[in-house]
């Protein structure tokens, strides 16, 4: 079972700040990474994938992936109460299959 | 856009009954899954079917079947329900191939009494 491991938080921030989430893993033959955004009592939705080494952003997120170190990161610019929620991070490898972590819990304070 | 259907949304069994939960995609995605979500342990991987005509099991398939029925179904039947087994239950679908992201139902809500 590959292992993904996630600081399970509450992580609170205050409105307008940066969130920072991390995951780690174990699994070095890992390829693809993903970040799922799941509010209270709904399903998760897909909100960031990367694939290669470095930084990618899109809007107000941004996806950090280090394989040498096994870790992949996600932060939050501009935090909204909006974002309160639960984080998941997922991984993918050549079995079709995801493994997830058990997901950070984000508060944004007003 | 529909994406992937799940029905029922909630159900309350007693135990040892059985039923059926189904999932729908219309996104024409090959791959399809079943997971199971219970408070600190995140998703659990019951069934999947990487293509039509296959299935294998996950990390938790005990007390589960499956059927790959055609490209757009795949359900899950609990055969005798345990208490055990009061879960939420997420279907979930993605492209053939590896490494590709999975889009996801909103959910059966399952109570096993």
């Amino acid at each position: 079972q590959k292992e993904v491991e996630q600081n399970s938080g509450p992580l609170s921030v205050p409105e307008g700040a940066i969130a920072s989430l991390n995951c780690t893993y174990s699994d070095r033959g890992s390829q693809s990474f993903f970040w799922y955004r799941q509010y209270s009592g709904k399903s998760p939705e897909l909100i960031m994938f990367i694939y290669s080494n470095g930084d990618k952003e899109d809007g107000r997120f941004t996806a950090q992936l280090n394989k040498a170190s096994q870790y992949v990161s996600l932060l939050i610019r501009d935090s909204q109460p909006s974002d309160s929620a639960t984080y998941l991070c997922a991984l993918g490898s050549n079995d079709y299959k995801l493994s997830f972590g058990a997901g950070t819990t984000v508060t944004v304070r007003a | 856009n529909a994406g992937v259907t799940q029905t029922p949304k909630f159900q309350v069994l007693k135990t040892g009954q059985s039923m059926t939960l189904q999932c729908a995609q219309d996104m024409n995605h090959n791959s399809m899954y079943w997971y199971r979500q219970d408070p600190g342990m995140g998703l659990r991987l019951i069934y999947y079917s990487a293509s039509e005509g296959t299935t294998d099991k996950g990390e938790v398939p005990n007390g589960y079947n499956v059927s790959r029925l055609n490209k757009r179904e795949f359900s899950l039947r609990l055969e005798s329900a345990a208490p055990s087994q009061t879960s939420v239950y997420f279907c979930a679908s993605s492209d053939l191939g590896s490494n590709q992201p999975q889009h996801f139902g909103d959910g059966t809500r399952l109570s096993i009494l």
